[in-house]
């Protein structure tokens, strides 16, 4: 059974620029969360999608968006980036449902660097 | 609203020695609570879960937790460990609330650093 999997793994980009991230959950998962990890805040939440809807959102500034197409894939999108926004940007996909959505599997991250 | 601590940093033992990571979560409706592990470059990688019942919970890879109601902690342990063990630690909380849906909260990390 393939894992989450998240492209590209490492992204360079300059400021002001736009980046989009993909992440494709574990077959028959309909959830996906994104998270930024940075070495001072740790784990960041990002948002969580079910079903084409975004459920949850963090405290990030309108810029990041995201969306979750109709086969569980998921995007977000940065735009007019930042210093700041150099991160590791985590997905994590889980079952469907409040009820089973005990626990996540990760991906191995996209390292977005902004110079 | 709901939050993890995570008070050590860092946390160095020598090999084959116990280990104890310290946990405290806050959350105002019943929770479920995490243990990942973050090996360099990846990922996270689920350890164990609590999500009812019996509160000594076992994981992957020799790790253990204790679901503590009246301290609010989850600490893990190991009771001995191996220079593969090196890696950072997540602690999360997820609150349940029946119809209702709550996000995942992860601590800011413990450095497990095991030494020869």
């Amino acid at each position: 059974k393939a894992g989450v999997t998240q492209t590209p793994r490492y992204l360079i980009k300059t400021r002001g620029q736009q980046v989009t991230l993909s992440c494709s959950p574990i077959s028959g998962h309909r959830s996906v969360s994104w998270y930024q990890q940075t070495p001072g805040q740790g784990l960041q939440f990002l948002f969580e999608y079910f079903s084409e809807t975004q459920r949850n959102k963090g405290n990030f500034p309108g810029r990041f968006s995201g969306r979750q197409f109709s086969n569980s894939r998921s995007e977000m999108n940065v735009s007019t980036l930042e210093l700041g926004d150099s991160a590791l940007y985590l997905c994590a996909s889980s079952v469907t449902g409040t009820a089973t959505n005990y626990g996540y599997t990760f991906g191995s991250g996209t390292r977005l660097t902004v110079v | 609203a709901q939050s993890v601590t995570q008070l050590d940093s860092q946390v160095p033992v020598f090999e084959e020695a116990p280990v104890e990571l310290r946990c405290n979560y806050s959350s105002s409706v019943s929770v479920y609570l995490f243990w990942y592990v973050q090996y360099p470059n990846q990922g996270l990688q689920l350890l164990l879960k609590y999500l009812s019942g019996s509160t000594l919970v076992k994981g992957i890879n020799g790790f253990e937790a204790e679901f503590n109601k009246s301290q609010t902690s989850f600490h893990l342990r190991k009771p001995s460990v191996h220079i593969s063990d090196t890696a950072e630690y997540f602690c999360a909380v997820r609150g349940g609330r029946s119809g209702g849906y709550q996000k995942v909260t992860f601590g800011t990390g413990t450095k497990l650093q095991v030494i020869p």
